[in-house]
């Protein structure tokens, strides 16, 4: 079946610097990719929705310049964590559709997830 | 806008229990619902789905049905098991892209 990676799994980084996430689908095309923040005992968040060859769209409140996302193939999206503070501290999930086994309609398939720990 | 309201947990039972998991959903229109599951260390996968009002989703024992007049899709299981323990949540489709929006996650501690 569909199979979505995501990497690192884990990472840890110092307050100031900048980490980026990438999330691949191994065996499909995904034109859309969506990208979540699971807070601690609380929901997915939606951050942002990730379009192939376009700028990304982001949900109200997600500050677009502290978290860059690129979209540069049908297979790879990248977020970026840009000078990542310890309140940045997450678990950073994205998802992906097989857009040709139905369109928007089709099921989404999620990435492992990323903890990311500032300190 | 469109949102949707689980039941905080955690919810502990003994295995063979009964298990109830509420789901109600705010919508313009009628979203797509899902049932989503987070097994420890794991990543998201999808339990089962319903499309339209009165569509029952069902899958490894577990159940819900599409309640247009309640706005609901309570995930049901007759006998929950150890295997079962997990964080379940609710989804519905949303906007453009069919985004999917989350409710907060219900932690289902099974014990034997």
């Amino acid at each position: 079946g569909a199979v979505v990676s995501q990497h690192p799994s884990w990472v840890i980084c110092k307050s100031g610097t900048s980490v980026k996430i990438e999330c691949r689908s191994l065996d499909f095309q995904a034109t859309t990719m969506f990208w979540y923040r699971q807070f601690p005992k609380q929901s997915l968040m939606l951050m942002a929705t990730s379009n192939e060859g376009s700028k990304a769209t982001y949900e109200q409140g997600v500050e677009k310049d502290k978290f860059l996302i690129n979209h540069a193939s049908l297979t790879l999206s990248t977020l970026t964590v840009t000078s990542a503070h310890p309140e940045d501290s997450s678990f950073y999930i994205c998802s992906a559709r097989d857009w040709e086994l139905g369109g928007d309609n089709s099921p989404l398939h999620f990435g492992n997830g990323t903890r990311l720990t500032v300190t | 806008g469109n949102s949707v309201t689980q039941m905080e947990g955690p919810v502990t039972l003994s295995e063979e229990a009964f298990l109830t998991i509420n789901c109600t959903y705010t919508a313009t229109g009628y979203p797509s619902l899902f049932w989503y599951v987070q097994y420890p260390g794991e990543g998201l996968q999808l339990l089962l789905k319903a499309t339209k009002a009165d569509d029952k989703g069902s899958n490894k024992g577990f159940e819900a049905t599409y309640r247009k007049e309640t706005t609901s899709f309570h995930l049901e299981k007759g006998s929950v098991q150890v295997s079962d323990s997990a964080v379940y949540f609710c989804a519905l489709v949303s906007g453009g892209y069919n985004k999917l929006i989350f409710g907060a996650g219900t932690r289902l501690a099974v014990h034997p």
